[in-house]
């Protein structure tokens, strides 16, 4: 079944204690995204990716860092979590834009609280 | 990208077709339009998407304008399973690169 999966689905920690949310997709999709999402402000792109090592900002990234060693893999890293990156996060996968197939495929979602 | 506004909130009758509005007035000639549509807190579900014409799939239909500085969603027999947060945003159709989504029209379909 073609999915995104990421992990974990909920994820409470403290304040500086860096973690990793994982994204894995299995489509052979080249472009990969991470968004989080709050109340009243809808969707915000962190990162994405256009391919393997080709990363870049979307409109949020201060506080994140993200690595695209494999094409299935974008994993969203927070080195030092604070209260403010408390929120909802998506990743998403799709094919390249100029391909026909531009559709973007998203996770389940992974809710983190950082007290 | 170009920017898009939708009407924060609309409510439609069960089985009643519901349109819902998009203005991308500043859209250029290769950006598509494409609508996602998010239930509560689930990840955002593709619906369709368009250059020019008007599609239709087993979700719904588009209706793009001639001078395609609008477009309308329209689902054409709306059920309570309907209700979500609409979103409506263009894409440029080349190398893809950063894509924004607006805050989007909540759907309330009512019995």
């Amino acid at each position: 079944e073609a999915q995104v999966t990421q992990n974990p689905r909920y994820l409470i920690t403290v304040t500086g204690k860096k973690l990793t949310v994982t994204c894995s997709q299995n489509m052979n999709h080249e472009y990969m995204s991470w968004y989080r999402q709050d109340p009243g402000l809808g969707l915000r792109q962190i990162y994405y990716s256009m391919n393997v090592e080709v990363t870049d900002k979307g409109d949020v990234p201060e506080g994140y860092k993200v690595s695209r060693k494999e094409k299935r893999n974008f994993p969203l890293i927070l080195e030092s979590p604070s209260p403010n990156q408390t929120s909802l996060y998506f990743c998403a996968s799709s094919f390249l834009a100029g391909t026909g197939r531009e559709k973007l495929f998203f996770g389940s979602g992974t809710q983190l609280s950082v007290l | 990208d170009a920017k898009t506004t939708q009407p924060p909130s609309m409510d439609c009758a069960e089985g009643r077709a519901a349109n819902l509005p998009c203005n991308h007035s500043t859209i250029s000639g290769n950006e598509y339009v494409y609508w996602y549509r998010q239930i509560h807190s689930q990840g955002p579900q593709y619906i369709i998407h368009g250059l020019k014409n008007n599609e239709t799939n087993e979700m719904a239909s588009l209706i793009i304008t001639e001078d395609r500085k609008s477009s309308t969603l329209i689902l054409p027999h709306a059920t309570l399973r309907d209700t979500a947060v609409y979103y409506c945003i263009v894409r440029v159709n080349n190398a893809g690169n950063m894509l924004t989504f607006g805050g989007g029209t909540r759907l309330m379909v009512k019995p």
